[in-house]
């Protein structure tokens, strides 16, 4: 069984720009969440997606966004990128919400310049 | 708001040594603590403790859950080079669906 995929797995942006993170959880998982992780703040929850619903979104300004496809393939966007925006983004799937270990992806590492 | 506290944040010990890393929590109406392995990128699933779950062992690896203390901590026995890593500890609130609070994680080296 496939696991968590992430593409793609590095990207270098310019402050201003915007960009799109893609995530393909295991086959028959159906939640999705997605995770920031820097130095010294460790992972920061960002939001959690389920039947194409948003459940539950982290403490993130409006320009962090996202969504869910019918097939649980999940996607998020950062717009106007800003420095601080630099990180692992780590995607996590599970069968179901909640009580269940998630599956991390590999991450998208950013860089913003 | 919901929090973890790990530590020690870094740790340096040599092979066969044995560590405790700690775990501290604040959550309102807890569900559960979990242990992840972070190597290179993607962090790997290691124990879930619950109130009706509260000792955890494999292998080398085990991890007790305090809840009076609300506190856990992970011990790794005749460590390994292999067990070079950062160690997370999460929680999980009844009401938060997938949403786990992550603390800053312990890097743990094991020098041969």
């Amino acid at each position: 069984k496939a696991g968590v995929t992430q593409t793609p797995r590095y990207l270098i942006k310019t402050r201003g720009q915007q960009v799109t993170l893609s995530c393909s959880p295991i086959s028959g998982h159906r939640s999705v969440s997605w995770y920031q992780q820097t130095p010294g703040q460790g992972l920061q929850f960002l939001f959690e997606y389920f039947s194409e619903t948003q459940r539950n979104k982290g403490n993130f300004p409006g320009r962090f966004s996202g969504r869910q496809f019918s097939n649980s393939r999940s996607e998020m966007n950062v717009s106007t990128l800003e420095l601080g925006d630099s990180a692992l983004y780590l995607c996590a799937s599970s069968v179901l919400r909640g009580s269940e270990k998630l599956f991390f992806g590999s991450g998208t590492q950013l860089s913003v310049l | 708001e919901d929090k973890v506290v790990q530590s020690p944040l870094s740790l340096v010990v040599h092979e066969g040594d044995t560590v405790t890393l700690n775990c501290s929590y604040e959550v309102t109406n807890f569900r559960s603590l979990l242990w992840y392995k972070q190597e290179k990128k993607a962090p790997t699933f290691l124990f879930m403790l619950t109130s009706s779950g509260i000792e955890k062992k494999s292998g080398r690896l085990s991890s007790i859950l305090d809840k009076k203390e609300l506190s856990s901590i992970l011990n790794i026995t005749a460590t390994q080079t292999g067990d070079s890593a950062i160690y997370l500890c999460a929680v999980e609130a009844l009401t938060s669906g997938s949403r786990l609070t992550f603390g800053e994680g312990t890097q743990l080296t094991v020098n041969p």
